[in-house]
């Protein structure tokens, strides 16, 4: 079985442009998850899309967005890009389970999209 | 506000060499805790996962314990190997009034194993 699939795998864009990633989820994925990590931060929830809706966000501004398609697949979108920007960005596609009736979703990540802004 | 901190934050070892990571967690209400390998250049590889009622769970020679009760856990690694080398994290999860996981992460502890 195919593991998560990130493209493309390094970016680089100049401050005010815009980027698509996109990634591929385990195939019977419903599930996918975007995170940004950077070395000061460590790793920090982006958001989550399952069926095509996003159903958590983490504390990102609007310049972050995202999509999920009826495949599963997903793109993250980020406009006027700062310096800031600069970070893996990782994508991680869900696999439901419970413990004892505690939620125990499984994630399994992609290699990252490395970006980095001049 | 919830907060995972891991220590100690680098660590290096002598291969063989068994050794403890640590994580302290102010996450709540608590729902499960997870532990991360992230190989340099690579997306982090799940190594174990705990929920509430467990306090040890075993992967090889990665053995995570939970105290729900101090809200820490430790991930012990025996016998370190050189491909050990890696970056290890701690992500908590609480459950959201929608039904939904808040994930949290630690920032990570990078482990160095040296022959």
């Amino acid at each position: 079985k195919a593991g998560v699939t990130q493209t493309p795998r390094y970016l680089i864009k100049t401050r005010g442009q815009q980027v698509t990633l996109s990634c591929s989820p385990i195939s019977g994925h419903r599930s996918v998850s975007w995170y940004q990590q950077t070395p000061g931060q460590g790793l920090q929830f982006l958001f989550e899309y399952f069926s095509e809706t996003q159903r958590n966000k983490g504390n990102f501004p609007g310049r972050f967005s995202g999509r999920q398609f009826s495949n599963s697949r997903s793109e993250m979108n980020v406009s006027t890009l700062e310096l800031g920007d600069s970070a893996l960005y990782l994508c991680a596609s869900g696999h439901p389970g419970t413990s004892g009736g505690v939620s125990t979703d499984t994630q399994y990540f992609g290699p990252g999209t490395r970006l980095t802004v001049l | 506000k919830n907060q995972v901190e891991q220590s100690p934050q680098s660590l290096i070892i002598l291969e063989g060499k068994n050794c403890t990571l640590q994580c302290n967690y102010t996450v709540s209400p608590f729902s499960n805790l997870r532990w991360y390998k992230q190989d340099t250049g690579r997306g982090p590889v799940s190594l174990t996962i705990m929920t509430f009622s467990e306090n040890t769970k075993s992967n090889g020679r990665y053995t995570a314990t939970l105290d729900a009760d101090t809200k820490q856990s430790s991930l012990h690694i025996t016998a370190s190997q050189l491909s050990d080398s890696a970056s290890y994290i701690c992500v908590v999860s609480a459950s959201n009034s929608g039904g939904y996981q808040k994930v949290t992460f630690g920032i990570g502890t990078k482990l160095q194993v040296i022959p």
